[in-house]
């Protein structure tokens, strides 16, 4: 089944720690995205990328890093700039024309 | 910068009851609304609006858009408590600096009383 894999699905890291959260895809989708969420919130754009090779910011990227040298993987490392990382962090990816988007089960991040 | 504004921020009824949920939005290129479902991990695809004044109904929910005034909104008839949830809207930029992108609102909790 196509889709997007989210891994893991809990994540616990000591402060000052970089951590990666995995997304792949096999949806054969040119754009990819990465969104944080906070309890009770709405999803925040970090960044997004519509082809490989190429991403760009969002609305709260500080903090964070992402890649895109293959179509179907897109992980973004949360560093240890982010000065509140724990959320649930959701990816996404859409198909062209951007009239479908297809979202992954998310990563709950937790630092102590 | 795009920007999706989402009223109320919660809202709590009995079941039966109508709720009526809004989004307006300011975006520099529009392409499509989105409404979405959450309830615990993954949004949910509800509705996708491009045309003015077209009424998608899908069951008790429906949702309309007005390109002119930039808004939104979704109606749920006879709610239920399996529509406790948050509302999730979002927008999706044509050209430019915005192209492909899909940016949400705040989101709307909904809760439904038995």
């Amino acid at each position: 089944d196509g889709g997007i894999t989210q891994s893991p699905k809990y994540l616990f890291r000591k402060e000052g720690q970089n951590v990666t959260l995995s997304c792949e895809q096999n949806l054969n989708h040119d754009a990819m995205y990465w969104y944080r969420q906070d309890p009770g919130q709405g999803l925040r754009l970090i960044y997004y990328s519509q082809i490989v090779n190429d991403f760009q910011k969002g609305d709260i990227a500080e903090g964070y890093s992402v890649s895109r040298e293959k179509k179907e993987s897109f992980p973004l490392t949360v560093t240890s700039a982010q000065k509140n990382p724990t959320a649930f962090y959701l990816c996404a990816s859409s198909n062209e024309g951007f009239y479908g988007y297809t979202f992954g089960s998310g990563t709950r991040l937790t630092v102590v | 910068e795009d920007k999706v504004v989402q009223s109320p921020l919660s809202l709590v009824v009995h079941e039966g009851d109508t709720v009526t949920l809004n989004c307006s939005y300011e975006v520099t290129n529009f392409r499509s609304l989105l409404w979405y479902k959450q309830e615990k991990k993954a949004p949910t695809f509800l509705f996708m609006l491009t045309s003015s004044g077209i009424e998608k109904k899908s069951g008790r929910l429906s949702s309309i858009l007005d390109k002119k005034e930039l808004f939104s909104i979704l109606n749920i008839t006879a709610t239920q408590t399996g529509d406790s949830a948050i509302y999730l809207c979002a927008v999706v930029g044509a050209g430019g600096t915005s192209y492909g992108k899909l940016t949400f609102g705040q989101g709307t909790i909904l809760t439904v009383h038995p």
